[in-house]
């Protein structure tokens, strides 16, 4: 059973430039959620994609969007990169209707800003 | 709001120490509760989950209680190892309609030496 994977694995990109990143959900989720994790600090939460819909969105600027695709699968893109958008980002996914809400992380994406 | 506050790090034990990491929340709602555990260079690993109040979470040897007279949910472990050297995050979600988003403390860097 596969579980979360994002792509890629690092990233270094220029101020003002655009990135895209992916990530796969655990086999049978639906809902992805995309997390910010400066260092030393814990996730914080960009955006949550059910049903190819954003449907609930944390405290970030609209630099941040992104999509779901049929097949659950999201992307993040992030517009004018600044040097504080430098963070590992993590996708996680869950099942709508599932018990405990809980999430299941990918191993993220090292996103440096220069 | 929602939120998650634990204990600040870092912790240095012994191998076969006692160790207890604190944790309180604060939610509107009945919050499902989670430890996250973080190896260096990867991204989160679900440790143990708790659902409702008195339930005891456990996992590899660490414990945590949900209890809802204190809002807390310290985790445990009677013996630490030298592998289990890591950054633990407590975490909740609550079940709300279109909103099921996770909160994380901030993180506590544990560090077990032989």
């Amino acid at each position: 059973d596969a579980g979360v994977t994002q792509s890629p694995t690092h990233l270094i990109k220029t101020r003002g430039q655009q990135v895209t990143l992916r990530c796969s959900p655990k086999s049978g989720h639906d809902t992805v959620s995309w997390y910010q994790q400066a260092l030393g600090q814990g996730p914080q939460f960009i955006f949550q994609y059910y049903e190819e819909e954003e449907r609930q969105r944390g405290n970030f600027p609209d630099r941040f969007s992104g999509h779901q695709f049929p097949n659950y699968s999201s992307e993040l893109n992030v517009n004018a990169l600044l040097l504080g958008d430098s963070a590992l980002y993590l996708c996680a996914s869950s099942l709508e209707h599932g018990y405990s809400y809980e999430q299941y992380f990918g191993p993220g994406t090292r996103l440096t800003v220069t | 709001g929602d939120s998650v506050t634990q204990m600040e790090g870092p912790v240095t034990l012994s191998e076969e120490a006692f160790l207890t990491i604190n944790c309180t929340y604060t939610a509107t709602g009945y919050p499902s509760l989670f430890w996250y555990v973080q190896y260096p260079g990867e991204g989160l690993q679900l440790l143990l989950k708790a659902t409702k109040a008195d339930d005891k979470g456990s996992n590899k040897g660490f414990e945590a209680t949900y209890r809802k007279e204190t809002t807390s949910f310290h985790l445990e472990k009677g013996s630490v190892q030298v592998s289990d050297s890591a950054v633990y995050f407590c975490a909740l979600s609550v079940q709300r309609y279109n909103n099921n988003d996770m909160r994380f403390g901030a993180g506590t860097r544990l560090t077990v030496k032989p």
